[in-house]
């Protein structure tokens, strides 16, 4: 267990709707990232924040959004979903250092699929 | 834009084998780190690597950089079947910025060891 929770574990839904995918990061990590991880795309990384700042952006759609709260949870909207973001998300956090290991601690992933 | 290559993708070998699977880096980095992920697991974090020439061990795997060659390597010794998952390297592109890391992943390595 790496200290880092996500909620909800699965997730179904249908094209156009929207949802809300949350994380909480291990106890003392100020950065909190976003992942997709999908077997055409792999591994993508997609929005970071430092708390409570959005600090690096990757391969977000427009549709996607996110934010991280003064208690450091972070929450990832996705919107108008199409069957190609049909994917499992991960959450990640870290200290957030700008020195030494700096390791990223993957939590379990929400399983989205939309049909 | 900074791409990591891993190879093989697949690999399927015997117990009681060695084998090496490799990452190549495109842009200057000091951060390269190694995952291991279950099927339909999290990922959990193996090895960072944070200078050239660093060398890392934990039982039947040692990792090692090469930060001139831009290459990482993670050795597989006298393989055991527990040891069958997807193992990622991710690199941090570019100088470290506190509060700001995002990691770029290869593709995966899918290691199937047959008993």
């Amino acid at each position: 267990d790496s200290g880092v929770t996500q909620t909800p574990k699965h997730l179904i839904t249908a094209t156009g709707q929207r949802v809300t995918l949350r994380c909480s990061p291990r106890s003392g990590d100020l950065s909190v990232y976003w992942y997709q991880q999908s077997l055409d795309q792999g591994l993508q990384f997609l929005i970071q924040y430092y708390n409570g700042e959005e600090r690096a952006k990757g391969n977000i759609l427009e549709r996607f959004s996110a934010q991280q709260f003064p208690d450091l949870h972070s929450e990832l909207n996705l919107s108008s979903l199409e069957l190609g973001d049909s994917a499992l998300y991960f959450c990640a956090s870290s200290v957030g250092l700008a020195i030494g290991t700096d390791t990223q601690y993957f939590g379990p992933g929400t399983r989205l699929t939309v049909l | 834009e900074l791409k990591v290559e891993q190879n093989p993708l697949f690999l399927s070998m015997q117990e009681g084998k060695n084998y090496t699977i490799y990452c190549n880096y495109s842009t200057t980095s000091d951060r390269l780190y190694w995952y291991r992920q279950d099927p339909g697991k999290s990922l959990e974090s193996l090895f960072v690597l944070l200078s050239n020439g660093a060398v890392k061990q934990e039982g039947r795997l040692m990792a090692s950089l090469d930060t001139k060659a831009r290459l990482s390597t993670l050795h597989i010794t006298a393989a055991v079947h527990d040891l069958s998952a997807t193992y990622f390297c991710a690199v941090a592109p570019g100088v470290r910025i506190q509060g700001a890391q995002k990691l770029v992943f290869g593709q995966g390595t899918r290691l199937t060891i047959n008993p």
